[in-house]
């Protein structure tokens, strides 16, 4: 399986903390991207990095790239309890591939 | 995302029985798929259609089937039902590359299917 490996499997934090998630992949990626859920819901769009971009931001989520290391982390800033969800990583191999996702990191934001 | 829906949302059924998945989407997007997510386990995708005459088997295809009988329908069938397909099911669309972003995909809210 090419499915790519978030780290750690689940996080707590206090409200005001930052939170950082990490994803490793195996093999190029032709972009990276990283999803919400809230409990049981559907998974929402976050931020995409393409291979040849180090780093992005987008409000208070910062996410960069090693491709040399294959991995990825993703950062949330002044975190919120409303940020309490599972973040999951995504690659795309090729544009003609679809989304390989992986099994996501739970973080908990204690008010 | 309301532009994506899967009916039914709750589905609890009984081993052997046929349970047919629907999805829609009012996104104009020609690629679909459909996922299975079990607890720690995250998303595994089962299909993926790129256009209407497209259908293509993900990671974990058995005991599964799908059609798509329009741009905007794509369904996920179980023959016979067994209980480890007990999951959540989410379908989602994508755009294609060099019409917007790359492959990012909206999802529809699932669905729960539990089977005794």
């Amino acid at each position: 399986s090419q499915q790519g490996e978030e780290d750690p499997q689940a996080l707590s934090i206090q409200e005001g903390e930052n939170a950082t998630m990490n994803c490793s992949y195996k093999t190029s990626i032709n972009n990276l991207q990283w999803y919400r859920q809230n409990s049981g819901r559907g998974l929402v769009h976050l931020i995409l990095i393409r291979s040849n971009e180090r780093e992005k931001h987008s409000g208070r989520l910062r996410v960069t790239l090693d491709t040399s290391k294959k991995s990825s982390s993703l950062l949330i800033t002044a975190s919120r309890a409303a940020d309490t969800a599972s973040y999951f990583c995504a690659t795309v191999y090729s544009g003609n591939t679809p989304l390989v996702f992986g099994k996501g990191t739970r973080l908990s934001v204690i008010a | 995302d309301a532009d994506v829906t899967q009916t039914p949302r709750n589905r609890i059924t009984k081993t052997g029985k046929r349970i047919m998945l629907e999805c829609s989407q009012t996104k104009g997007h020609d690629r679909m798929y459909w996922y299975r997510q079990d607890p720690g386990l995250g998303l595994r995708l089962i299909y993926y259609s790129f256009d209407v005459k497209d259908i293509n088997k993900g990671e974990i295809s058995d005991g599964y089937s799908v059609s798509r009988q329009a741009q905007a329908k794509f369904s996920l069938s179980l023959e016979s039902a067994i209980p480890n397909q007990t999951a959540l099911y989410f379908c989602a669309t994508s755009e294609t590359p060099g019409q917007g972003p790359p492959d990012t995909q909206y999802f529809g809210p699932g669905t729960r299917l539990t089977v005794l």
